[in-house]
């Protein structure tokens, strides 16, 4: 059982360009995450799917973008990444998106470098 | 916006107990977790409170009181592999996750 799944593990970017984060899960889970964790300000919530088809902004969405075609697939693209983007990315998936109790379980991280 | 905090270190010695804290502002509370998270790792989940009292499991313990916004975790016969962060972070009306910074907790032998 893989669980969620992340690519690239790590990564250094130069900036300006164009990059996509892979996450994939195979629990059928209907919500999917992606936040983003920075030294003393801990993990913050980037974009969101409840279910495949939509999607939906976070805490600082500004600067990426995601699409949700598919209920295992979640990428999520910088269009132009900049020095500030330099962060440690989780992916997450959950069963429920509207469930208090619903557990979000995370993917092992990408470490993304813009330079 | 949402306010989580709780404190940047803490330290103790292998076999003692450790009580993290975490106190919460949020928009409406639909449950309390605490996430684990090693170095270069993913959190991985402890414990849901969404009543108010203790929840104990093994060594470790949740504590909750909705009232006073107030949540702690117990870690008790402490152990090198408890050297982690521990990630407090409450489901707001919008159920969307609002995470704490993280206690990083290191253990001395």
């Amino acid at each position: 059982i893989a669980g969620i799944t992340q690519a690239p593990t790590s990564q250094i970017l130069a900036a300006g360009r164009r990059m996509t984060l892979r996450c994939t899960q195979d629990m059928r889970h209907n919500a999917m995450y992606w936040y983003r964790q920075d030294l003393g300000l801990g993990l913050r919530l980037i974009h969101y799917s409840n279910t495949a088809g939509t999607t939906g902004k976070g805490e600082v969405p500004d600067g990426y973008s995601v699409s949700r075609a598919n209920t295992d697939d979640f990428p999520l693209t910088l269009a132009s990444a900049v020095p500030s983007q330099t962060s440690v990315y989780f992916c997450a998936s959950s069963d429920s998106p509207d469930r208090g109790s619903d557990t979000q379980y995370f993917g092992p991280g990408t470490r993304l470098t813009v330079l | 916006g949402q306010n989580i905090d709780q404190p940047t270190e803490m330290t103790a010695t292998e076999g003692a107990i450790v009580q993290i804290n975490c106190t919460y502002q949020t928009s409406g509370f639909n449950g309390l977790f605490w996430y684990q998270q090693h170095a270069g790792e993913a959190p991985t989940f402890l414990s849901y409170n969404v009543l108010d009292g203790l929840e104990e499991k093994g060594r470790f313990s949740s504590f909750l009181s909705r009232s006073k916004g107030y949540s702690y975790l117990l870690l008790k016969e402490l152990q090198m592999k408890d050297s982690a962060s521990y990630l407090c972070a409450v489901v707001p009306n919008d159920y969307k996750l609002s995470f704490g910074a993280g206690t990083t907790v290191t253990v001395r032998a």
